[in-house]
């Protein structure tokens, strides 16, 4: 089965500065893997996502994420992060049943 | 596109009650649709995968006589809380899939329903 690890439960950025989250799957084939936000009280919104070809991946809002097989990583970027940006963030993998394993989130603040 | 809905975005129950909830995909037809619930501070929990026409396959540990879940068309599936009790209070989010030639189907998910049950 697959799974996947958020190392940070919260990450504490200024605003215009670069944000990264870490993200580790395991999964035994070649994963699809997914970025999503979520704003309190509201459902999720993909930010991106990987299924194969090109391992650096663009997404909306200014995001990327990088593929590294050898890792096992999925991590998310943001050259320069905006106060609206403060959220929930998690990512998830998923498998050929096309169900969707997620991280336990990584909550974002923003601070002016 | 791919847009999925949820009714109601939030219900408060008496303990007891059974209480429905619609999950719909509004300008797709969705194969499969998906329920999670997610506790305050917490991850997404799938909990059953709901196929149009079938019975819904269900996670370890859910209980399918306690959420029932019916997909009778491609664009509606619904979860019923039957017998709600506190514990049953708890963000629940479904997610469908839309099926497109060639690709790999990505689900689409929905903006949550808060249930709480006093």
């Amino acid at each position: 089965a697959q799974s996947v690890t958020q190392p940070d439960i919260h990450i504490t950025v200024s605003e215009g500065a670069s944000l990264e989250l870490r993200c580790n799957y395991s999964y035994g084939a070649t994963p699809y893997l997914f970025w999503y936000v979520q704003s309190p009280g509201q459902g999720l919104q993909l930010l991106l996502k990987y299924f194969s070809g090109d391992t650096l991946v663009q997404g909306i809002k200014g995001f990327e994420a990088e593929f590294k097989r050898s890792q096992s990583s999925f991590n998310l970027r943001k050259p320069s992060v905006h106060w609206s940006d403060a959220a929930e963030y998690f990512c998830a993998v998923g498998a050929g049943d096309y169900k969707l394993s997620f991280g336990a989130g990584t909550t974002v603040t923003v601070r002016a | 596109g791919a847009v999925v809905s949820q009714h109601p975005s939030w219900v408060i129950c008496k303990s007891g009650t059974s209480v429905k909830i619609e999950c719909r995909s509004l300008d797709f037809q969705a194969t499969t649709m998906f329920w999670y619930r997610q506790f305050p501070k917490q991850s997404l929990m799938l909990m059953a995968t709901s196929n149009e026409g079938s019975k819904a396959t269900y996670e370890q540990g859910v209980e399918k006589d306690k959420f029932l879940i019916n997909h009778a068309s491609l664009t509606l599936s619904t979860l019923t809380v039957t017998s709600a009790h506190p514990e049953d209070s708890s963000f629940y989010i479904c997610s469908a899939t839309r099926r497109v030639a060639g690709m790999r189907n990505e689900q689409f998910f929905g903006p949550g329903t808060r249930l709480t049950v006093l």
